[in-house]
């Protein structure tokens, strides 16, 4: 079964800092990886995926995020952070069976703390 | 673009209450899902639906069933909710490389 590490419950930058999240998953095949965003109170909004292709992929608001099958990481990235990223930070991993139901295992998600 | 419905959005149930949570989707997606969530836990999965008319236990399925009417809609039952109930439930519904989700169902069992 799939499983997703987020080592970092919390995080805390300075505002205008670089911004790294880690996430280790556990998959036996390529797997299709996501990062999601939830600010207090709300839903989840999805900042960018990676199923094939170019392994650096960006996403909204400015991150990014590098796949690397050799050390099983999504990590999310962004260079500057802004005031309004504090938020929850949730990365999954979907499988594909090639039939029926997929679905997102989710890592127990990282809390971004700014400070001014 | 509604995209992923949920109702209702807040409920608060007595214990041995029974409640269902409604989920309806307009993507022509086959597959939906039910997560919660809860603080430090990420989302778990409770249960899915594959296509209308199926349906499979997830990580978290004790005191749930759940029921897909239709290819639109997937609803969540609690027969007699308990304390440990009390969170946050989303649906989705996609598959592969693209989900969508609702907007949540925030439940408090008191």
């Amino acid at each position: 079964a799939q499983s997703v590490t987020q080592p970092d419950i919390h995080i805390t930058v300075s505002e205008g800092a670089s911004l790294e999240l880690r996430c280790n998953y556990s998959y036996g095949a390529t797997p299709y990886l996501f990062w999601y965003v939830q600010s207090p109170g709300q839903g989840l909004q999805l900042l960018l995926k990676y199923f094939s292709g170019d392994t650096l992929v960006q996403g909204i608001k400015g991150f990014e995020a590098e796949f690397k099958r050799s050390q099983s990481s999504f990590n999310l990235r962004k260079p500057s952070v802004h005031w309004s990223d504090a938020a929850e930070y949730f990365c999954a991993v979907g499988r594909h069976s090639g039939g029926g139901a997929d679905g997102l295992t989710f890592g127990k998600g990282t809390h971004l703390i700014i400070q001014p | 673009n509604a995209g992923v419905t949920q109702t209702p959005k807040f409920q608060v149930l007595k214990t041995g209450q029974s409640m269902t949570l409604q989920c309806a989707q307009d993507m022509n997606h086959n597959s939906m899902y039910w997560y919660r969530q809860d603080p430090g836990m990420g989302l778990r999965l409770i249960y899915y639906s594959a296509s209308e008319g199926t349906t499979d236990k997830g990580e978290v399925p004790n005191g749930y069933n759940v029921s897909r009417l239709n290819k639109r809609e997937f609803s969540l039952r609690l027969e007699s909710a308990a304390p440990s109930q009390t969170s946050v439930y989303f649906c989705a519904s996609g598959r592969g490389s693209g989900y969508t989700f609702g907007s949540g169902t925030r439940l408090t069992v008191v």
